[in-house]
């Protein structure tokens, strides 16, 4: 089945550190993957997505690149700021949505970014 | 600007009473979702609705019950027989099956506790 997996956190960082968080996915065909970002007491935001092999996708300073060969989805910052501090979640798409359009969610990644 | 309202933001339940949480959308998308989020840990979906006046169960609906009648409106009631209700819920919406590489858009979500 489809399947979404995410380092486990919490991360912990020094402002203008390099960030990556990993995500690993288990897929049939070429799903959609995208991340999100969720700030305390907040719902989720959309921070970028990629939507066939090789693509990257970017936004703020972050960046994702799907790997087809490895099942990768890794987001990466060159430069951390405190503001970065939230949740971050790997999600899935399955192709053509599969049956029922559900995003498959990893478990998240809580990032601490200390001035 | 478009976009997913959630009310109320925090909420009271006392034992035994149900309660309904509020999720309005003017994105004219067709498909909507429930997700309860707990400390800590990642989105598990409740019910969702691909079209109006349909719905499905998703993971953990035992103790919810939803409903669809317009398009921009898919209210969740926690209802009494939810023994644990104290979370996090979150409402998602995206456009229908026939665009099946979009991500789904968040609301700030409502915090329900126990009194």
């Amino acid at each position: 089945g489809n399947s979404v997996t995410q380092m486990e956190g919490p991360v912990t960082l020094s402002e203008e550190a390099f960030l990556t968080i990993n995500c690993t996915y288990t897929a049939t065909g070429y799903p959609s993957l995208f991340w999100y970002v969720q700030y305390p007491g907040e719902g989720l935001q959309l921070l970028l997505k990629a939507t066939k092999a090789d693509d990257k996708g970017s936004n703020k300073g972050f960046e994702a690149t799907y790997r087809k060969e490895t099942t990768s989805f890794h987001l990466e910052k060159g430069s951390v700021q405190v503001s970065d501090s939230a949740v971050y979640f790997c999600a899935l798409l399955p192709p053509y949505g599969g049956a029922t359009n559900k995003l498959i969610f990893g478990t998240g990644t809580l990032l601490a970014v200390q001035p | 600007d478009g976009g997913i309202t959630q009310s109320p933001k925090y909420l009271f339940r006392k034992e035994g009473q149900n309660v309904t949480l509020s999720c309005e959308q003017n994105l004219n998308h067709d498909a909507m979702y429930w997700y309860r989020q707990d400390p800590g840990q990642g989105l598990r979906l409740i019910y969702y609705s691909q079209i109006v006046n349909d719905f499905q169960k998703g993971d953990i609906a035992e103790g919810y019950s939803v409903s669809r009648e317009k398009k921009e409106s898919f209210p969740l009631t926690v209802t009494s027989a939810q023994k644990n209700p104290t979370a996090f819920y979150l409402c998602a919406s995206r456009p229908g099956t026939a665009v099946y590489n979009q991500p789904q858009h968040f609301g700030d979500g409502t915090r329900l506790s126990i009194l």
